[in-house]
């Protein structure tokens, strides 16, 4: 199985200041067309998970452009230019290569 | 707009098998490249990926689930059926339905707390 590792566990950040979340999978999520197969997803207090991004950089429909994605290979983040209080949560990153598919252990975003 | 919605017991015994609906609109699982996928939330834990149907009718499972679980389709009822045998209290959480679209979930239904519980 490949294993997902997010970093920090645990982020205080303050409106209109940016964030990264970092995730690191054990073995490389690039396919054989080229794109890395991993999303970020974000679960809000009280709500369903909902997809942020997907092959590691394409905003999902709807999602603000504060929100990017990179990285290739094994090691990827996310950014929030511009935290705002909505983007409170918990941000799972998931690799979507092969089955089984597997969740990074998520990363509680607070506002300070 | 493409919606997804559990439905099921909230309350299992012990031993006891549990099934799941997945009821969905807005898209077809006749589709190719699409799916439907259940992924669990055990109580203040993260997302674990349970299970996966394709627009074929390939099927992927959780290697440590797997003897437990079967998943079938209903393309005209529109509906995904996850059943999950001799289920333990490590099986409370709650069980979310999303669409597959190849390398992604999106979106997700609302999820269902199923505890078990003697």
């Amino acid at each position: 199985d490949i294993v997902m590792t997010q970093s920090p566990l645990s982020l205080p950040v303050t409106p209109g200041e940016p964030a990264s979340i970092s995730c690191r999978s054990n073995q490389s999520l690039q396919h054989r067309s080229g794109d890395n197969y991993l999303d970020w997803y974000l679960q809000k207090p009280g709500q369903s998970p909902q997809l942020l991004i997907y092959l590691a950089s394409n905003r999902a429909s709807g999602v603000p452009d504060r929100f990017s994605g990179s990285g290739s290979g094994t090691d990827f983040t996310l950014r929030i230019s511009r935290v705002e209080a909505e983007d409170v949560g918990v941000y799972y990153c998931m690799q979507a290569l092969q089955a089984p598919l597997t969740f990074g252990g998520g990363t509680k975003v607070e506002i300070k | 707009q493409i919606t997804l919605k559990e439905s099921g017991p909230t309350l299992v015994r012990p031993t006891q098998t549990l099934t799941l609906t997945c009821t969905f609109s807005g898209f077809s699982l006749t589709t190719t490249g699409v799916g439907v996928g259940w992924i669990r939330q055990p109580p203040g834990k993260a997302l674990e990926w349970i299970a996966l149907i394709y627009w074929d009718d390939d099927k992927r499972f959780s290697p440590s689930l797997k003897s437990r679980l079967t998943i079938t389709k209903d393309t005209s009822k529109n509906q995904v059926v996850l059943t999950m045998t001799n289920v333990d209290p490590v099986d409370t959480a709650t069980y979310y339905c999303a669409q597959w679209l190849g390398h992604e979930f999106d979106p997700w239904g609302q999820g269902i707390l199923v505890t078990v519980s003697s």
